[in-house]
């Protein structure tokens, strides 16, 4: 059974930083591209970042380049994203997608999510 | 403002079918088939239930289809189920900044 199992969410003042985990399990990890897709509280889906297996290729929505970073340690079955910057529209749960093999889209396979508050 | 354009909300009786429709342009639902479809059920993580346009994954129910015309693709549910209410959201590659966007969703009722 694949399991995506998201950590490090929580409370954090504007301006601070938070780093998101996410392990993979029941999957060959090193396979697939991987995605952080996040939903503010009552709103829709939004598509943040996006990893291709080997690390080789990241994609970021414009909305939070350069505040975050993904990355990923196949090793560890572990895809990551460094937020920086935060402001409360970054106030959202954040899923671990695993997405296609070789392709951007689709989002194959959803996390339960992890909650990110920006507040003071 | 989202990317994609989708009606707020959509309803429909048991055993009927619904359309649900997402507008795009010629940038991303218009320029791939790489439109895809998610269920996301109340206070649950969201499912693929469509991608490449009218591609179903491995278990999603063929009361369940996608398609496209132009820059609008659509999403199909017949013979709706108590259980189809959930919300609905379509998501597309785009040329623009070669990034992924989804529409704002579609709440689907089941009178």
């Amino acid at each position: 059974e694949v399991q995506l199992v998201e950590s490090g969410g929580g409370l954090v003042q504007p301006g601070g930083s938070l780093r998101l985990s996410c392990v993979g399990s029941g999957l060959i990890f090193s396979n697939y591209r991987m995605h952080w897709v996040r939903q503010a509280p009552g709103k829709g889906l939004v598509w943040v970042a996006g990893i291709t297996s080997d690390s080789a290729f990241t994609n970021y929505a414009k909305s939070v380049k350069g505040r975050f970073t993904i990355s990923r340690d196949n090793a560890k079955n572990t895809v990551y994203v460094e937020l920086k910057s935060l402001t409360a529209e970054d106030t959202a749960v954040y899923y671990c997608v695993r997405g296609a093999t070789n392709s951007w889209t689709p989002f194959n396979f959803w996390g339960q999510g992890t909650l990110v508050t920006v507040s003071s | 403002q989202s990317a994609l354009t989708q009606p707020a909300s959509v309803s429909g009786s048991l055993g009927q079918s619904i359309t649900i429709s997402c507008i795009g342009t010629s940038s991303d639902v218009g320029h791939y088939d790489l439109v895809s479809w998610y269920q996301q059920l109340p206070g649950k993580a969201p499912k693929l239930m469509i991608f490449d346009v009218t591609k179903r994954p491995s278990g999603v129910s063929d009361r369940f289809s996608g398609s496209k015309s132009g820059d609008t693709a659509s999403l199909t549910i017949s013979g709706l189920q108590a259980d189809d209410e959930a919300d609905y959201y379509c998501s597309s590659y785009t040329t623009s900044g070669d990034t992924l966007v989804f529409g704002g969703g579609t709440k689907v009722t089941v009178l």
